[in-house]
């Protein structure tokens, strides 16, 4: 079973609308989140990250972080087409510790 | 913004031949890192280094090495290379915690 899950595994969102994507960790070790996104030939690039419980925005971005529950979320707020990527959800043990990556949820932008 | 170069950028390789991939970083960052990225697998830790002549294994370092000769450059070195090595590989590096990543290469293994 992978460390970190993410769901779903594909996200259609009208321009304009909301996209929630969702990331559970197995591993109660896991204290530092983020969030990074993949254009289609590209490398990943770093999006927001989140280490206390409770919500953090960063422009149309919005990350929420329950630690209880080992719980991330990403919304994206009137969507573009430019969000079209991968969006992958990473976590890391300690500060300096390497980051375990989700398997992505792909964001695709559709016509309202 | 931080600078990740790779190369190649692809390459096709032959059951059992070696293969070394390059990535040089002019961030002065002291961590680098190896990942695989393939479909419905995310991207996979290979190896990583926080200094130079030193390398750590990753959650899959087997049919992999790694050597990092200097703070700049880190290679990932496929001995013996095998069909189920066909994927994209990324490197990184970080100053400790937001990780800048290079363009990628593919890699297709025959």
């Amino acid at each position: 079973q992978q460390k970190v899950q993410q769901s779903p595994e594909s996200l259609s969102v009208p321009e304009g609308g909301m996209a929630s994507l969702n990331c559970t960790s197995s591993d109660r070790n896991f204290q530092y989140f983020w969030w990074y996104r993949q254009h289609s030939g590209e490398g990943p690039k770093a999006l927001m990250s989140i280490f206390s419980d409770g919500d953090k925005k960063e422009g149309r971005f919005t990350a929420h972080l329950n630690k209880a529950s080992l719980h991330v979320s990403l919304h994206i707020r009137d969507s573009q087409p430019s969000d079209s990527a991968l969006y992958f959800c990473a976590a890391k043990e300690g500060f300096a510790s390497a980051l375990t990556f989700g398997s992505g949820t792909k964001v695709i932008p559709c016509l309202p | 913004e931080a600078a990740v170069t790779q190369s190649p950028r692809s390459k096709v390789a032959v059951t059992g031949g070696k293969v070394t991939l390059s990535c040089h970083q002019t961030n002065n960052h002291d961590y680098m890192y190896w990942y695989r990225q393939d479909t419905g697998h995310g991207l996979r830790l290979i190896h990583y280094s926080y200094v130079a002549d030193s390398t750590e294994k990753g959650d899959i370092p087997d049919g992999y090495k790694a050597s990092r000769p200097s703070q700049e450059n880190f290679s990932l070195i496929l001995e013996l290379a095998s069909l189920s090595q066909t994927a994209v590989y990324f490197c990184a590096s970080s100053e400790r915690d937001r990780q800048y990543f290079g363009p990628g290469t593919r890699l297709t293994v025959l």
